[in-house]
């Protein structure tokens, strides 16, 4: 257990409202990421973020934003949700003590978009 | 074309059979080589994890890297059901952004 929650784990929403998922880590990993998984795609990144305040832009980020202020969260918000957004999100981890590429993966948010 | 291909499969095989799985990927600054197994409705499991070229073996798992022909593979060996899974690579660059491309999985049925 690479010590990595998402919250919330389902939720279903309307075109056009926000949405904000979390993810939390216990173990100080230096990088975090966002990615999205679709049928037919795989795992394609959103965003990552390298340190407190550091984020880049992945594959995939038209309509989402992301913030981390702290080491252990890491936030991204869909500013107007739209059906295309429908997915289950991922959030992962790395570079625990700067050390490894290895990449731990969260349990995943169902996202439904009406 | 994708920077990284994978076969979707389902690839359906008996309890025990010797399980070959494949990814073929086209940016030959790739140097780091993942393996995860993904579990119905969770998130991906990391398997085994290369650097370079060459095997590496872990219980009934090995990882194999043909740099020169830019070919991973995953075995597994004496399968079993609780291998029923989907398998997917993930290829990174040292270009120290730690960004990594994933296939789009090979589901794996292993056959009671």
């Amino acid at each position: 257990d690479a010590g990595i929650t998402q919250s919330p784990r389902h939720k279903v929403t309307e075109t056009g409202t926000p949405v904000t998922l979390r993810c939390h880590q216990t173990e100080n990993h230096r990088y975090m990421y966002w990615y999205r998984q679709d049928p037919g795609h795989g795992l394609r990144l959103i965003h990552y973020s390298y340190g407190v305040k550091d984020t880049d832009k992945g594959e995939v980020s038209d309509g989402y934003s992301v913030s981390r202020s702290k080491t252990e969260d890491f936030l991204l918000t869909l500013e107007s949700a739209t059906s295309s957004q429908t997915s289950v999100y991922f959030c992962a981890i790395s570079g625990l003590a700067g050390v490894s590429y290895e990449q731990y993966f969260g349990p995943g948010t169902r996202l439904t978009v009406t | 074309q994708k920077e990284v291909e994978q076969d979707p499969g389902p690839l359906s095989v008996p309890e025990g059979a010797i399980v070959s799985l494949n990814c073929t990927y086209s940016n030959s600054a790739f140097q780091y080589f993942m393996w995860y197994r993904q579990y119905s409705r969770k998130g991906p499991e990391l398997l085994m994890y290369t650097y370079s070229s060459g095997n590496k073996e872990d219980g009934r798992f090995t990882a194999q890297v043909d740099k020169s022909s830019k070919y991973i593979s995953l075995f597994i060996r004496d399968s079993q059901p609780s291998d029923s899974a989907t398998y997917l690579c993930a290829l990174s660059t040292t270009s120290g952004t730690y960004k990594y491309i994933f296939g789009t999985g090979t589901r794996l049925k292993v056959l009671a």
